[in-house]
């Protein structure tokens, strides 16, 4: 059965601290893995990964993936009060998506 | 442009009634898909569509049904609603016949009683 698994489910760190999501899978027909932030309401869009070893960065954020290890890693640097949220992982199929459970990260002052 | 707007924000059913979520998008998108989200399990996909009168079964399609007549309308029918569908609904489109960098609408919150 496919499925997407994050790590942890909930991490609490203070503002500065660096912190790393991990998402693992195991899906029939992969096409890419995408990472998305969620907030108060609706998901938006991190970053899309096709390709083993390349990373992806915007500001403080990066990701990479591992297609032989099945896994992706999200890291934050510098962590700020803003980016308390749930984290989804997800895995591009030909044409559907199967999300993970998230991981809910709280960034204490 | 108004991405993807749903509407009701919120709804309140009765065991047995029926209603329909909408949802409508202005990119001219060609992939939409309809997702519930219960705590702890993340989005499920519920149906699909790749575009004007195609849609297809995702991980969790039973009591729902959808159409897609236009590119811009997605509407999400509940047959015969049960507390088993209490859940957040959210429809997200992308371009392109793939579901990659979706954009999602703000939800609706329904409670099945």
């Amino acid at each position: 059965e496919d499925k997407v698994v994050q790590s942890p489910l909930s991490l609490v760190v203070h503002e500065g601290d660096t912190v790393t999501l991990n998402c693992s899978y195991e899906v029939t027909n992969f096409r890419s893995l995408l990472w998305y932030k969620q907030e108060k309401k609706a998901p938006t869009f991190l970053f899309m990964l096709t390709s083993s070893g390349i990373e992806k960065k915007s500001g403080r954020l990066s990701s990479i993936l591992d297609k032989k290890e099945l896994f992706s890693i999200l890291n934050i640097t510098a962590t700020q009060t803003g980016d308390s949220a749930i984290y989804l992982c997800a895995v591009g199929r030909d044409n559907d998506m199967r999300f993970g459970a998230g991981t809910r990260l709280t960034v204490k002052p | 442009n108004a991405g993807v707007t749903q509407t009701p924000k919120f709804q309140v059913l009765k065991t047995g009634q029926s209603m329909t979520l909408q949802c409508a998008q202005d990119m001219n998108h060609e992939y939409m898909s309809w997702y519930r989200q219960d705590p702890g399990m993340g989005l499920r996909l519920i149906h699909y569509s790749v575009g004007a009168g195609i849609t297809d079964q995702g991980e969790v399609p039973n009591g729902y049904n959808v159409s897609r007549s236009t590119t811009e309308d997605f509407p999400l029918r509940l047959l015969s609603a049960a507390p088993s569908q209490t859940s957040v609904y959210f429809c997200a489109s992308s371009p392109g016949q793939a579901p990659y960098e979706q954009y999602f609408g703000p939800g609706t919150r329904l409670t099945v009683t």
